[in-house]
C-alpha cells in the first residue's frame, strides 16, 4: 500500500528563523511529489511540484529537495514569517493517473514572535 | 476568479439525515473531485469526475453519491448520514487528469453528524 509519512507532526519556531520538514513516502511507481500549504480553516494550496528528474525547486521562500533514491523529501522554510503558520502537506502521486494522490497527514507549524 | 466554491461551509445534521455539497468551479476545469479529511490521516478520495456526466468511486466510495450535470458543479450527497461521515469535505478541481496535475481546493466544508 502506498504511504507518505510526514516529521515532525508539529513545529514551533521564531519569527526570522529557517526550518525544514521530512516527508518519506512508498509510492511506486512514483510519478512527482508536491508539497500544499493549508492554512487553518482553508482548503491546500500548492507550493511546488517536482518530478523524478528534478532535485530542488523553490517557491520564494520556499525550497523543496527530492531524492528519488532514498525516497525522501523535505520543504525548507528561510526567514520564516507569522504567515507561514500553516500545515504543510507532502502529496505524492504514481503513474496511475489523477485519483492516484497518497497525501500525508502534514506537519503543523507555528511561527511564534 | 472565485475558483472552486464550497456550500455550505458548515452543516450539522442527524443521523439518518440526508444533505448535499456543492461544489463549483469558474476554470473550466474538465476534471473534479471530492476529499475528505480527518484528524491524524491525510485527505483520501471519496469520488471523481472526468468530465461532465461522468463519475468515479474513489477510496472511500461507501455512504456519498455524486452528480455532475454540469461541468462546472459537482455534488456530493449523503443519503442517509452516519457519525462516520463527520468530516471536513474539500472539493478540488483540475485541467489535466495525468499524475503531474494541480489541484485548486475549495475552502472546504465542515459537516457534523450527531
Amino acid at each position: 500500500k502506498n504511504q507518505v509519512e510526514q516529521s515532525p507532526q508539529s513545529l514551533i519556531i521564531l519569527e526570522g528563523k529557517n526550518c525544514t520538514l521530512q516527508c518519506n513516502y512508498t509510492v511506486s511507481p512514483f510519478s512527482n511529489l508536491r508539497w500544499y500549504k493549508q492554512d487553518t480553516g482553508r482548503g491546500p494550496v500548492s507550493l511546488t511540484i517536482m518530478t523524478f528528474s528534478e532535485n530542488t525547486k523553490s517557491n520564494g521562500r520556499y525550497t523543496a529537495t527530492l531524492d528519488a533514491d532514498t525516497k525522501q523529501s523535505s520543504l525548507h522554510i528561510t526567514a520564516s514569517q507569522l504567515s507561514d503558520s500553516a500545515s504543510y502537506i507532502c502529496v505524492v502521486s504514481d503513474t496511475g493517473g489523477g485519483n492516484k494522490l497518497t497525501f500525508g497527514t502534514g506537519t503543523q507549524l507555528k511561527v511564534e514572535l | 476568479n472565485a475558483g472552486v466554491t464550497q456550500t455550505p461551509k458548515f452543516r450539522v445534521l442527524k443521523t439518518g439525515q440526508s444533505m448535499t455539497l456543492l461544489c463549483a468551479q469558474d476554470m473550466n476545469h474538465e476534471y473534479m473531485y471530492w476529499y475528505r479529511q480527518d484528524p491524524g490521516m491525510g485527505l483520501r478520495l471519496i469520488h471523481y469526475s472526468v468530465g461532465e456526466g461522468t463519475t468515479a468511486k474513489g477510496e472511500v466510495p461507501d455512504g456519498y453519491n455524486v452528480s455532475r450535470l454540469k461541468k462546472q458543479n459537482f455534488l456530493l450527497g449523503l443519503e442517509s448520514a452516519a457519525p462516520s461521515q463527520t468530516s471536513v469535505y474539500f472539493c478540488a478541481s483540475s485541467w489535466d487528469f495525468s499524475g503531474a496535475n494541480v489541484l485548486t481546493f475549495g475552502a472546504g466544508s465542515r459537516l457534523t453528524v450527531l
